[in-house]
């Protein structure tokens, strides 16, 4: 099984901010099958990245994410007041697919 | 507009059954993949199952083997989770999802997801 670790934990930020989110995988991710979701309190996660960097439909451009092998990186250019959630990672290469832990980004 | 609404969810105790359901709509049910994905109070994300098209093909995370099934009437728009033999750390919220169009040959990511039902186990 691929465990993937997220980090920071936690983020603190600004609106206006770039926000750099970091998933990191135990073994490589095959095809750069990796995934990015946006969870807010008491809503169900959106998926906002596929494919390691391709945008969902609907999801801003500000918004982008990159990587391959066992380093990915979600960014997000300048922070929006709605984008102070937690983001979580998944890689769908190996079964079982895998969550990361989660990175909590919030306002400074 | 894709909708996902999960409903079942409720306080049941420890060796308890539950019967959990969602209703698909504004896409085509029977073209789709579909999965459950649970989150634990407080937790992170956890995949728990998912379903072929065509119901010809299930497969589970190893701690819900043998207690849960997943099932699906293509003709309902309608997918199921029965949860047998519950334990306490089964207590989560369950989501149900549509699995992406891009995937690997063994898995995928989750384009849409419901708004989730509370599935408590306790005493």
């Amino acid at each position: 099984e691929i465990v993937l670790t997220q980090s920071p934990g936690t983020l603190s930020l600004s609106p206006g901010e770039r926000a750099t989110l970091s998933c990191r995988a135990s073994q490589s991710v095959s095809s750069s099958y990796l995934a990015w979701y946006q969870q807010k309190p008491g809503q169900a996660p959106r998926l906002l990245i596929y494919g390691a960097s391709s945008r969902a439909t609907g999801i801003p451009d500000r918004f982008s994410g990159s990587g391959s092998g066992t380093d990915f990186t979600l960014t997000i250019s300048r922070l929006e007041p709605e984008d102070f959630a937690v983001y979580y990672c998944q890689q769908y290469g190996s079964s079982p697919r895998t969550f990361g832990p989660g990175t909590k980004v919030d306002i400074k | 507009e894709v909708q996902l609404v999960e409903s079942g969810g409720g306080l049941v105790q420890p060796g308890g059954s539950l019967r959990l359901s969602c209703a698909a709509s504004g896409f085509t049910f029977s073209s789709y993949w579909m999965s459950w994905v649970r989150q634990a109070p407080g937790k992170g994300l956890e995949w728990v199952a998912n379903i072929k098209q065509d119901g010809s093909e299930k497969y589970y995370v190893d701690s819900v083997k043998g207690r849960f099934t997943i099932s699906r009437d293509n003709a309902k728009n309608s997918l199921y989770l029965q949860m047998n033999s519950l334990r306490a750390e089964d207590t989560a919220v369950y989501y149900c999802a549509r699995e992406g169009k891009y995937c690997s040959s063994t898995s995928c990511y989750l384009d849409y997801w419901g708004q989730g039902t509370l599935v408590t186990v306790s005493s």
